[in-house]
């Protein structure tokens, strides 16, 4: 059964703390994605992979970082730093990476509150 | 800052009518473009993609894509109360390596 796992599906954070959200596919693509979704807009680019052991700022970065040790996982931290973190997490990937666009498949998501 | 633009509705159609989603996009080096629907605290799900100019059909989906005016539009045939989601048309900037998302547009299909 393939697809892309996200977890947790909930996930709080204190001020001040970092935390963690897991993204991992089983599909075999090259390429993964994390976006933020807020209430009425469209999706915004946080980073992205197109291969093991790189990846790329997106449009909102700052606050955030991720890893990409293994082609299957492309998890995502988000720092104290990142001072309005409140909002859906939405990890994706795509069989290539570049050229003219492969399509992308979204997991499940995170939403991320704030005590 | 490239953009794609939707309406963001409410779009309110009658069980059993088209339902007729449009956007509109900036970049004229997009290349490729894809509608996704997404249902109230769920993620996207992929409906359609579409590459070149004209129609692409599948079942009660048809994707049209006219480059010159830089216009995307999604027809639902037959709307369904469960059709009633967010729509979200996207664009790939090749120039820009990634993909753009409108806000969305929310569609509601009455009985």
């Amino acid at each position: 059964d393939g697809g892309i796992t996200q977890s947790p599906k909930y996930l709080f954070r204190k001020e001040g703390q970092n935390v963690t959200l897991s993204c991992e596919q089983n599909l075999n693509h090259d390429a993964m994605y994390w976006y933020r979704q807020d209430p009425g807009q469209g999706l915004r680019l946080i980073y992205y992979s197109q291969i093991v052991n790189d990846f790329q700022k997106g449009d909102i970065a700052e606050g955030y970082s991720v890893s990409r040790e293994k082609k299957e996982s492309f998890p995502l931290t988000v720092t104290s730093a990142q001072k309005n973190p409140t909002a859906f997490y939405l990890c994706a990937s795509s069989a290539l990476a570049g050229g003219i666009g492969e399509t992308q498949y979204f997991g499940p998501g995170t939403r991320l509150l704030v005590l | 800052q490239k953009e794609v633009e939707q309406n963001s509705g409410p779009l309110s159609v009658p069980e059993g009518a088209i339902a007729s989603l449009n956007c509109t996009y900036s970049d004229r080096g997009s290349q490729s473009f894809f509608w996704y629907r997404q249902y109230s605290g769920k993620s996207p799900e992929l409906i359609m993609s579409i590459y070149s100019n004209g129609d692409k059909e599948d079942g009660r989906f048809t994707a049209q894509l006219n480059k010159a005016s830089q216009y995307v539009s999604l027809l639902i045939r037959d709307s369904q109360p469960s059709d009633s989601a967010t729509y979200l048309c996207a664009a790939f900037s090749g120039g820009y390596n990634k993909l753009i998302f409108g806000a969305g547009t929310r569609l509601a299909v009455h009985p």
